[in-house]
C-alpha cells in the first residue's frame, strides 16, 4: 500500500515569505502529525490533527499553522520565514483507534525546507 | 516536560561486535517506538513496544521496554556494516506533546 506522500521534497525561500506543505497520509489514517528536524535541535513536535481538528500543539510560534481535510490531507503552513525555520519537516500518519491510542507512527520522506 | 535520553549518542563498533542503546524516559508512559534514520533520509520504523516488558526482535536487532524503570534499550547481535545509521527512541505519553525524541544515537560499524 502506498506510505505517506509529502510535497514538495525539497523547496527554497527568502526570509519573510510564507510556504505550505502538504501531506499525504496512508489510507484509512485519520491522525496526522508534523515534526520539525534540525541538528541542532533535533525532532521537535509541532502539531497533530484528527478528522480535521487539531487535537495537540508543540511549543512553536504562531508563524506555524496546519489543517487537515476531509480526505485526512493535511497541510503545514510557516508565515513570515525566518532563518532558522530551515529544517527537514516531517509528517506521521497513525491510524487512530480511539482516544489517541494508535500502534505506531509511519513517516514521509520529509520535505527539506532552506530559508535563504 | 517528558525527556528522553539516549545513550551514547555516538557510538562506532566492529563488525561481528555486539552492543547496546540505552533509552531512559522521565514520566510514566508504556508505548515507545525505535526508529532508524539513514542520511538524508526519513525515519523507518524498527519497534513499536507497547506494554512492560515487551521484547521484539527483527534480524540482529532486538528492542526491550521495561516501564517501571523507564528503559528501553535496542540491542545489536553480531552488527554489519547495513546496519550503520542513526537511531532514535521516542516515547508518547499520551499527552499534548506528540512524540517525545531522544537526540539519536550515530552508530558507525566498520568492517
Amino acid at each position: 500500500k502506498a506510505g505517506v506522500t509529502q510535497t514538495p521534497r525539497y523547496l527554497i525561500k527568502t526570509r519573510g515569505q510564507q510556504v505550505t506543505l502538504s501531506c499525504s497520509p496512508i489510507s484509512g489514517h485519520r491522525s496526522v502529525s508534523w515534526y520539525q528536524q534540525t541538528p541542532g535541535q533535533g525532532l521537535q513536535f509541532l502539531f497533530e490533527y484528527f478528522s480535521e481538528t487539531q487535537r495537540n500543539k508543540g511549543n512553536f510560534p504562531g508563524r506555524f499553522s496546519g489543517r487537515q481535510f476531509s480526505n485526512s490531507r493535511s497541510e503545514m503552513n510557516v508565515s513570515t520565514l525566518e532563518l532558522g525555520d530551515s529544517a527537514l519537516y516531517l509528517c506521521a500518519s497513525s491510524l487512530d483507534l480511539s482516544m489517541g491510542l494508535n500502534y505506531g507512527y509511519t513517516f514521509g520522506s520529509g520535505t527539506r525546507l532552506t530559508v535563504v | 516536560e517528558l525527556k528522553v535520553e539516549q545513550n551514547p549518542l555516538f557510538l562506532s563498533m566492529q563488525e561481528g561486535k555486539n552492543y547496546t542503546i540505552y533509552c531512559n524516559y522521565s514520566t510514566t508512559s508504556d508505548r515507545l517506538y525505535w526508529y532508524r534514520q539513514d542520511p538524508g533520509k526519513s525515519l523507518e520504523s524498527l519497534f513499536v513496544l507497547l506494554s512492560n516488558g515487551a521484547v521484539k526482535q527483527e534480524g540482529r536487532l532486538m528492542a526491550s521496554l521495561d516501564t517501571k524503570a523507564r528503559l528501553s534499550t535496542l540491542h545489536i547481535t553480531a552488527a554489519v556494516h547495513d546496519l550503520s545509521a542513526t537511531y532514535f527512541c521516542a516515547v508518547d505519553a499520551g499527552g499534548a506533546d506528540g512524540l517525545t525524541f531522544g537526540k539519536g544515537t550515530h552508530l558507525i560499524i566498520q568492517p
